[in-house]
């Protein structure tokens, strides 16, 4: 079990670039979960996969964000037009789908938006 | 809505000395709980969960909580702290969308710092 990893780790772009940051859940995981983490503030859900299907957005998710899970493996968020605000450490987990679910995380990607 | 709070914003203690932190949430239905902690710069590491049964769970590290669902409460304690456990800690609660889990909502945060 190597756990879930995020790529890349840290990101630094100007502002108005686009970024994408890609997750690679558990392997036997079918649910991929993406929060966003800003300073002194807990974990915040942006959007959720069950398979390659996307089954909850959160209002955080402005139409400048994207994410996707193509084959119902890794996946993808991708932010056009950064804005300053959107920095902040992303964060990735995946759990097994049934009653008892538990999510793992992975170490994060943090975005800086100068 | 669902919430999670956790009135400590930042807790000091001793090495050796016993902890617990505080966390209430809010949930009409009976919750899944869970506690985690994160390391400077880290992503989240799962300390213990409750879903069902014994209120009094145990975890990894130490750790223990305990559901008590007429305060609305899961406390983590450990009795004796290590200098190692200096991070930071999030109580969450599971959501749930027509009868299945979905995602976690979180608490702010408790940090702990560890005096020698």
């Amino acid at each position: 079990d190597t756990g879930v990893s995020q790529d890349p780790r840290h990101k630094i772009t100007k502002r108005g670039q686009n970024v994408t940051f890609r997750c690679d859940p558990i392997s036997e995981h079918n649910r991929l979960y993406w929060y966003r983490q800003t300073l002194g503030q807990g974990p915040e859900f942006l959007t959720y996969f069950q398979n390659e299907a996307q089954l909850e957005k959160s209002r955080l998710l402005s139409d400048r964000f994207s994410a996707e899970r193509p084959k119902g493996s890794f996946s993808t968020l991708e932010i056009q037009r950064t804005e300053q605000g959107d920095s902040a450490m992303y964060l990735c987990a995946s759990s097994l789908e049934f009653e008892q679910e538990t999510q793992y995380f992975g170490p994060g990607t943090r975005l800086l938006v100068l | 809505a669902q919430s999670v709070t956790q009135p400590d914003i930042h807790i000091t203690v001793s090495e050796g000395a016993s902890l617990e932190l505080r966390c209430n949430y809010s949930y009409g239905a009976t919750p899944y709980l869970f506690w985690y902690v994160q390391s400077p710069g880290q992503g989240l590491q799962l300390l213990l969960k409750y879903f069902s049964g014994d209120t009094l769970v145990q975890g990894i590290k130490g750790f223990e909580a305990e559901f008590k669902r007429s305060q609305s409460s899961f406390n983590l304690r450990k009795p004796s702290v290590h200098w190692s456990d200096a991070a930071e800690y999030f109580c969450a609660v599971g959501a749930w969308y027509g009868g299945s889990q979905g995602n976690l909502i979180f608490g702010k945060g408790t940090k702990l710092s560890v005096k020698p």
